[in-house]
């Protein structure tokens, strides 16, 4: 069955370093999603793309964050200049448009962000 | 704004006891639901789904969900937990206004089954 995957599984930084977050979402979705999970808190929504654009975004997705998809294959979140308060769990999700334009989110395992 | 309410933080049952997880989403226009678990070591599964049609919905592994518009409500149910359902289950939502799929979820509930 296709999985999306994300590496690394994690990533350790200090404060005010750049970070890439790495995901392969299945390869026939068209819209990509990343999320993140503080530890002990909710599951947010961060950003949905699709068509080589952002599509909808949230209030923690600040200037400091960005989305790119290099390739056909590739979805990556970058983190500019990380904080504490950034340390999380970073999901992928990916899904395809069925008939009815509903969607089913497949989710990756996660990358935790470890910033020192 | 949109949120999402699951009732209980941690739940601890016996092995074949019934199981009613709560969810309340705060929405007034058109709504998918979902329930998605996460086992332990495990990522993000969804459990089953509700896009329209019949209110009551089956999922994976013997679960069901019944959606009842008037309260907003989404219960997750399954008359006879396992030891395998040791996992954290997690309430969303998704606008269907939104044409984005973004999901807003619950806080989650940790399900503990004793064996």
């Amino acid at each position: 069955e296709p999985e999306v995957t994300q590496t690394p599984s994690h990533q350790v930084t200090q404060m005010g370093q750049e970070v890439i977050l790495r995901c392969v979402p299945i390869s026939n979705h068209l819209y990509f999603y990343w999320y993140r999970q503080i530890l002990g808190q909710k599951v947010e929504f961060l950003v949905s793309f699709y068509n080589n654009e952002i599509s909808e975004k949230s209030e923690i997705f600040d200037d400091q964050f960005s989305v790119e998809r290099p390739d056909g294959s590739n979805f990556t979140l970058k983190i500019r200049s990380t904080k504490l308060e950034d340390s999380a769990m970073y999901f992928c999700a990916s899904s395809g448009e069925t008939g009815t334009g509903s969607y089913e989110q497949y989710f990756g395992p996660g990358t935790r962000l470890t910033v020192t | 704004a949109q949120s999402v309410s699951q009732h209980n933080h941690h739940v601890i049952l016996s092995e074949a006891a019934s199981l009613e997880l709560g969810c309340n989403y705060s929405y007034g226009g058109t709504v998918n639901l979902f329930w998605y678990v996460q086992y332990p070591g495990q990522h993000l599964q969804l459990l089953l789904k509700y896009f329209s049609g019949d209110p009551l919905v089956k999922g994976i592994k013997g679960f069901e969900a019944e959606f009842i518009k008037s309260k907003f409500s989404f219960n997750l149910r399954k008359p006879s937990v396992q030891w395998s359902d040791t996992a954290e289950y997690f309430c969303a939502v998704n606008a269907v206004s939104s044409n984005t799929g973004k999901l807003i979820f619950g806080q989650g509930t940790t399900l503990q089954v004793k064996p």
